[in-house]
């Protein structure tokens, strides 16, 4: 079972902000580990969106935005778009676990 | 361009073995750790295995260790899963990814690239 937890869905109509969280512990994000975001399109492979909590990769729009503060993060995503509607996980590392951990992921809905 | 790309999936039945390879262009392999991360059908992400850039150190998610060998041939650059005692619940699609930032301690760093994954199905 993930040990990073998201809400299960977020939706807004097209151009609206939504926001995601992903909620940890002192073990993972509040350890100080970085996160990551990754999006997941209907039928294909997870794409990093943000890095170290708040960067992004190249080709990435800078509607996509990350913070992290004390044991959570959060995604934001402004003027959403259509093709925004996918699959977002968050990931970090958890020293108790020795090992990677994945947020339990939200689907996107643009209504 | 940088890629990868997962082989050896197949349908199995329970307690056998399977090897999954993951064949990398683009990029200087040796120089950066890999991981292989699952997806169970309409399930989440779970990260499985992770291996240095130099084959020295091997990680593994407590679901997997003892049964599964992550292992890396630098020369051929491929990265490899042997999954033994396979389970009904080891039913995914693998992927193989590369850590973003090369460093002889990379577990900070998120994975840049994913291949497009392998399905494994365990199944009498």
């Amino acid at each position: 079972q993930s040990v990073l937890t998201q809400p299960p869905s977020v939706s807004g109509a097209p151009g609206q902000r939504v926001t995601i969280s992903c909620t940890g512990s002192s073990s993972n994000i509040g350890a100080g580990y970085d996160v990551h975001w990754y999006q997941q399109l209907p039928g294909t492979a997870p794409k990093l969106l943000i890095y170290d909590n708040n960067n992004r990769p190249s080709g990435v729009p800078d509607r996509f935005s990350g913070s992290k503060s004390g044991t959570s993060a959060s995604l934001a995503i402004t003027g959403l778009l259509a093709e925004d509607e996918a699959d977002y996980y968050c990931q970090s590392y958890d020293s108790s676990l020795s090992g990677y951990v994945f947020g339990t992921g939200t689907k996107v809905t643009v209504l | 361009q940088v890629q990868l790309v997962e082989s050896g999936g197949g349908v199995v039945q329970p307690g056998r073995s399977l090897r999954l390879s993951c064949a990398s262009s683009g990029f200087t392999f040796s120089s950066y750790g890999m991981r292989w991360v699952r997806q169970a059908p309409s399930k989440g992400l779970e990260w499985v295995a992770a291996i240095s850039y130099d084959g020295s150190n091997e990680y593994y998610a407590d679901s997997v260790k003892g049964r599964f060998t992550i292992s890396r041939d630098n020369s051929k650059i491929t990265l490899y899963l042997q999954m033994n005692s396979l389970r009904t619940e080891d039913t995914a699609v693998y992927y193989c990814t590369k850590v973003r930032s090369p460093a002889a301690i990379d577990y900070h760093y998120g994975m840049d690239v994913w291949g497009q994954g392998t399905t494994v199905t365990v199944s009498s």
